[in-house]
């Protein structure tokens, strides 16, 4: 079975710099989905990117970009110029090709992201 | 279109009764998926529709636990004989047919607290 570890519990990034999100997994599958996901404050959880494991460019959506490493898996996140905005609960999570795994997508813990003014 | 809708936001009943979620996805979405949240960890995959079929459950879907989607769009998750340790929150989210990079867009949840 797959397994999401996010190993920091919490993260902590002063306005306007740079922070790094950790996270690992396990499969025996070639073929899968990597997600980050946001979870602000009683508020809906969005997705922040998304890494197709196929692709060995790292995905990047504006001030977020991740670095992928298959062989490791390994599936960090980095924040550049950080928001207050950016306070939240952020989530990693993998998910199987409908084909071999179902449809479950797997998520870490979580790491809770302050970001000081 | 306002996105995944889930009702009620919050819940609190009493260890016994049965409980009822509503989940309307985003209408032109055809999968659906129940997670389970509880405090301090991440979502728990609970059971997967596509449109009115239900293609996968979670073993944590016990006996007690029943979801439906009959017409392939609006869903329910009901909570039989509720426990203190269904207590949670119960998301919902859906994504389009097709692959569409397999995103998966959520709702607000709801919160359950069985005393």
């Amino acid at each position: 079975a797959q397994t999401v570890t996010q190993s920091q519990p919490e993260m902590s990034v002063q306005e306007a710099e740079t922070v790094t999100l950790s996270c690992t997994y396990d499969t025996s599958e070639s073929d899968y989905y990597l997600f980050w996901y946001k979870q602000p404050p009683s508020r809906q959880m969005i997705l922040v990117i998304r890494q197709e494991a196929y692709k060995q460019q790292n995905a990047t959506e504006n001030r977020f970009s991740v670095n992928f490493q298959k062989a490791a898996k390994s599936f960090s996140l980095k924040i550049s110029d950080s928001q207050l905005g950016d306070a939240a609960m952020y989530f990693c999570a993998y998910r199987s090709q409908p084909y071999t795994g179902g449809f479950k997508t797997i998520f870490g813990a979580g790491t809770r992201l302050f970001v000081k003014a | 279109d306002t996105g995944v809708s889930q009702n009620p936001r919050h819940k609190i009943t009493k260890r016994g009764q049965n409980v009822t979620f509503r989940c309307d996805p985003i209408s032109e979405h055809n999968r659906l998926y129940w997670y389970r949240q509880t405090l301090g960890q991440g979502p728990e995959f609970l059971t997967y529709f596509q449109n009115e079929a239900q293609l996968e459950k979670s073993r944590l879907l016990s006996d007690r636990f029943s979801a439906e989607r009959p017409k392939g769009s609006f869903s329910t998750l009901e909570i039989q004989r509720t426990e203190q340790g269904d207590s949670a929150m119960y998301l919902c989210a859906s994504s389009p047919g097709t692959h569409s990079k397999n995103i998966q867009y959520f709702g607000a949840g709801t919160r359950l607290s069985v005393l």
